[in-house]
């Protein structure tokens, strides 16, 4: 496998289900990110790890929840979602954050919260 | 309003045909890239620029840092360039902002 990878790609869940998105990176990188793209808007993004540690929490609610164990994972825990929640969740690594570097993005797990 | 502001927002082209989009931004900025959405949603970083132009086959950008703008040019364009642009800025505080996109289909 090389560059980012995510799964699932599809994911259909209702509002009291837990489930978590996986993505992974092959390019020795030290930064992760999770962004939320929803129809009609700019990507947002949501949480940003350097190095395994949490240095951006874009005031995500707390139904979404991020773990980062290494340098390579990172996920992110959904809970009691509500379908405005419904978006396309992309990954993203890049050689560390704070700095102007590529990111390179995974395909996107698409959500449809019912 | 959005800190990065793209046009046109949407763009048909015939096959062949000399393409423009264009990127206004209003934050200071350490690095501009350009990103390209296929159906589907994966993203890939075309280009990463803080001044001047970079050329990457038929795909050319530029920006200008003291008018705060960037264009991505397409020459010679291909249905296979059909996809969504995205301009992202890295302000001088390291943090991203998105433009929403222009959506470019190209007509055989």
């Amino acid at each position: 496998e090389t560059g980012v990878t995510q799964t699932p790609r599809h994911l259909v869940m209702g509002m009291t289900n837990k489930k978590s998105l996986k993505c992974e990176q092959h390019l020795g990188h030290n930064a992760m990110y999770w962004y939320k793209q929803s129809a009609k808007k700019p990507l947002e993004l949501m949480f940003v790890y350097n190095f395994k540690e949490q240095t951006e929490n874009n005031s995500v609610p707390s139904r979404f929840s991020p773990e980062c164990p290494n340098s390579s994972h990172l996920f992110l825990h959904l809970h009691t979602l509500q379908p405005e929640d419904s978006a396309l969740y992309l990954c993203a690594s890049s050689q560390i954050a704070g700095a102007p570097y590529e990111q390179y993005f995974g395909p996107g797990t698409r959500l449809t919260v019912t | 309003k959005n800190e990065v502001e793209q046009s046109p927002q949407n763009l048909t082209a015939q096959e062949g045909e000399f393409i423009t989009i264009n990127c206004s931004y209003s934050v200071g900025i350490s690095a501009l890239h350009w990103l390209q959405q296929h159906p589907g949603g994966g993203i890939v970083s075309l280009f990463m620029l803080s001044s001047g132009k970079k050329k990457h086959g038929r795909l050319i950008a530029t920006i200008n840092i003291q008018e705060k703008h960037s264009s991505l040019h397409i020459t010679a364009s291909h249905p296979r360039d059909s996809a969504v642009y995205i301009c992202a800025v890295m302000n001088t505080g390291n943090q991203f902002y998105f433009g929403t996109g222009t959506s470019l289909t190209v007509i055989p």
